[in-house]
């Protein structure tokens, strides 16, 4: 089981808008800030989203970040059929001093 | 342009170790954390440990404490992984990650290596 929790999956068709949550607590997304990565098939994980709202050079702003209290999410608007890969919630968590990763969730663009 | 470049695909019987390489280029190495994150064939993402290649200095999860060492070689800019008494379940993908310590995130990901463990 995954320190952080994510919906396994989420899908939505061309030009829809679909958020994506991360539940955590207080020793984790409480207390740190959270990232997220989109997986590709068959391809290493990108950073997508840092510091719980800011995009690397090159992520396009249909790409967007929030957090609140131990939860944050990720939203996609304006979906495209290549925004389908698996995406990760990442955060510090203090109590086990370690990075934890949501389980993932798979994004379909029907 | 900031690469890592990780070494070739590894098979090892079950009790044996393996060593992982992942060589850096386009930035100065000793600058920045240089993680490890391994994933099973169809599952997420696991985090193993973190290491500071200017100090050497390392942090490694809990669950691979005594049995996982991070290690690097500054003069040729490269981190190596070792996990050792091998079992199945630790057959997956093996990434090395750059760490922005400011912002704390992986900005940057070496392509994977698989370490298949198996009698």
């Amino acid at each position: 089981q995954s320190v952080l929790t994510q919906p396994p999956s989420a899908s939505g068709t061309p030009g829809q808008r679909v958020t994506i949550s991360c539940s955590g607590s207080s020793s984790n997304i409480g207390s740190n800030t959270v990232n997220w990565y989109q997986q590709l098939p068959g391809t290493a994980p990108k950073l997508l989203i840092y510091s719980n709202n800011q995009r690397p050079s090159g992520v396009p702003d249909r790409f967007s970040g929030s957090k609140s209290g131990t939860s944050a999410s990720l939203a996609i608007s304006g979906l495209q059929s290549e925004d389908e890969a698996d995406y990760y919630c990442a955060a510090w968590d203090d109590s086990l001093n370690s990075w934890v990763f949501g389980g993932g969730t798979k994004l379909t663009v029907l | 342009q900031v690469q890592l470049v990780q070494s070739g695909a590894e098979v090892k019987k079950p009790g044996a170790s393996v060593k992982v390489s992942c060589k850096a280029s386009g930035y100065t190495f000793t600058s920045y954390d240089i993680n490890w994150v391994r994933q099973a064939t169809g599952q997420g993402l696991e985090w193993m440990g973190w290491m500071n290649p200017n100090s050497g200095n390392t942090g490694y999860a809990q669950k691979f404490q005594g049995r996982v060492t991070m290690t690097r070689n500054t003069s040729i800019s490269t981190a190596y992984m070792e996990l050792s008494s091998l079992r199945s379940e630790d057959t997956a993908v093996y990434y090395c990650a750059r760490g922005r310590g400011v912002y704390g995130d992986f900005d940057y990901w070496g392509q994977g290596t698989l370490v298949t463990v198996s009698s």
